[in-house]
């Protein structure tokens, strides 16, 4: 168990519907990474928050969007889903956000996403 | 645009044999991290190797990394089924971004 926590485990939805993906970090790690893994693209890094702050953007569509609370928590909004937006989404977290070489993400466990 | 590429793809090996997963990169980086993922679960970090010549061992695996070459290599020694699992390197660019881009993985199938 990595102490990043991420729910709901499995989401289906239908195309165009809206979903919101909740991950709470390691207690202590400011940073939280969100990734997209999908049999085609691989691994995929979206985007990171640092202490509330958005500091590095991947290969994130404009329909997705995310936040950091002051609580360390953090939201990946999926908007207008299609079906090719199914995949597996992963949260991490790391003590420093990448300011420390050393500073190793932990994973959570991922939600599920089907879009029928 | 980084590039990182791993081969192989897929491995089966036999246990109690030796094999090296390779992780090569395009573009400058002083960070490389190495992933273990089980089907079906998330992502374990093995080792983080932040210098030219670093070396990590833990039990069967060695992980190297060669800056210059911009290649990592997993070393895997006297292989047992428990190391079957799908193996990622991942690499931030030294730029001072924190895009982290992963590997495409290898696929590791260790045969009794």
């Amino acid at each position: 168990d990595s102490g990043v926590t991420q729910t709901p485990k499995h989401l289906i939805t239908a195309t165009g519907q809206r979903v919101t993906l909740r991950c709470s970090p390691r207690s202590g790690d400011l940073s939280v990474y969100w990734y997209q893994q999908s049999l085609d693209q691989g691994l995929q890094f979206l985007i990171q928050y640092y202490n509330g702050e958005e500091r590095a953007k991947g290969n994130i569509l404009e329909r997705f969007s995310a936040q950091q609370f002051p609580d360390l928590h953090s939201e990946l909004n999926l908007s207008s889903l299609e079906l090719g937006d199914s995949a597996l989404y992963f949260c991490a977290s790391s003590p420093s956000g990448g300011t420390s070489g050393a500073d190793e993400q932990y994973f959570g466990p991922g939600t599920r996403l089907t879009v029928t | 645009e980084l590039k990182v590429e791993q081969n192989p793809l897929f491995l089966s090996m036999q246990e109690g044999k030796n094999y090296t997963i390779y992780c090569n990169y395009s573009t400058t980086s002083d960070r490389l991290y190495w992933y273990r993922q089980d089907p079906g679960k998330s992502l374990e970090s093995l080792f983080v190797l932040l210098s030219n010549g670093a070396v990590k061992q833990e039990g069967r695996l060695m992980a190297s990394l060669d800056t210059k070459a911009r290649l990592s290599t997993l070393h895997i020694t006297a292989a047992v089924h428990d190391l079957s699992a799908t193996y990622f390197c991942a690499v931030a660019p030294s730029s001072g971004t924190y895009k982290y881009i992963f590997g495409t993985g290898t696929r590791l199938k260790v045969l009794a």
